[in-house]
């Protein structure tokens, strides 16, 4: 069975300084990865997918088939950025999402 | 807004009652995903419809049971509560599955289990 690990429950980072969110997989086959963030008193919410190869907010993710990871980085981070952040993983077809137990983004002025 | 809604917002109920929580899918969705978010499981798929059919089901307990309505929206059915139910629930749509499918969230029912 499919599986996402995000090995930090909890991190904290100064204003203007890299973050990384790590997030590692498993799943024999060729998955679909997302990143799904959670503001103070909002809903979840799709931050970027693996497949597009985009970058949102600054937030930018590299599947890596090797390491099985999908780590989200940003240079520099802003304030704003603080929130509950879920990797999430789907198998091909018709199948739910599976997420990881989320890391909290705390970054401090 | 993701158009997406959940009733109620909250739910303080005591040990072996029943409750039903309700989703009302975006315009259109034809998906609906019940979720159970708790500090320290994180998010669990509990069940996935689809048209009115039963598509995917995760760790969702004998208790517990849902169902989608002609007019798609949604119910998740908990019975014999008992403490550690105690969750915020989510439910979630989308228009497509497979690639490509970006899900659209509820704000949840927060569900107390005293």
């Amino acid at each position: 069975a499919q599986r996402v690990t995000q090995p930090e429950k909890l991190l904290s980072v100064f204003k203007g300084a890299p973050v990384e969110l790590k997030c590692n997989y498993s799943y024999s086959g060729s998955p679909e990865l997302f990143w799904y963030v959670q503001y103070s008193r909002q809903r979840l919410q799709l931050l970027l997918r693996h497949i597009s190869r985009e970058s949102i907010k600054g937030f930018t993710a590299d599947l890596n088939k090797g390491e099985t990871s999908f780590h989200l980085k940003k240079p520099f981070a802003q304030e704003e950025d603080s929130a509950m952040y879920y990797c999430a993983l789907k198998r091909p077809g018709n199948t739910p999402l599976v997420f990881g137990k989320g890391t909290r983004l705390s970054v401090i002025a | 807004d993701s158009g997406v809604t959940q009733t109620p917002k909250h739910l303080i109920t005591a040990t072996g009652q029943r409750v039903t929580l309700r989703c009302s899918p975006r315009s259109g969705d034809l998906s609906v995903y019940w979720y159970q978010q708790s500090l320290d499981q994180g998010l669990q798929f509990l069940i996935q419809y689809y048209n009115g059919e039963e598509r995917a089901k995760g760790n969702i307990l004998e208790r517990f049971s849902a169902q989608q309505f002609p007019d798609l929206h949604s119910e998740l059915n908990l019975s014999s509560l008992e403490l550690g139910d105690s969750a915020l629930y989510f439910c979630a749509s989308s228009s497509r599955t497979g690639l490509n499918e970006k899900l659209f969230f509820g704000s949840g029912t927060q569900l107390s289990v005293l």
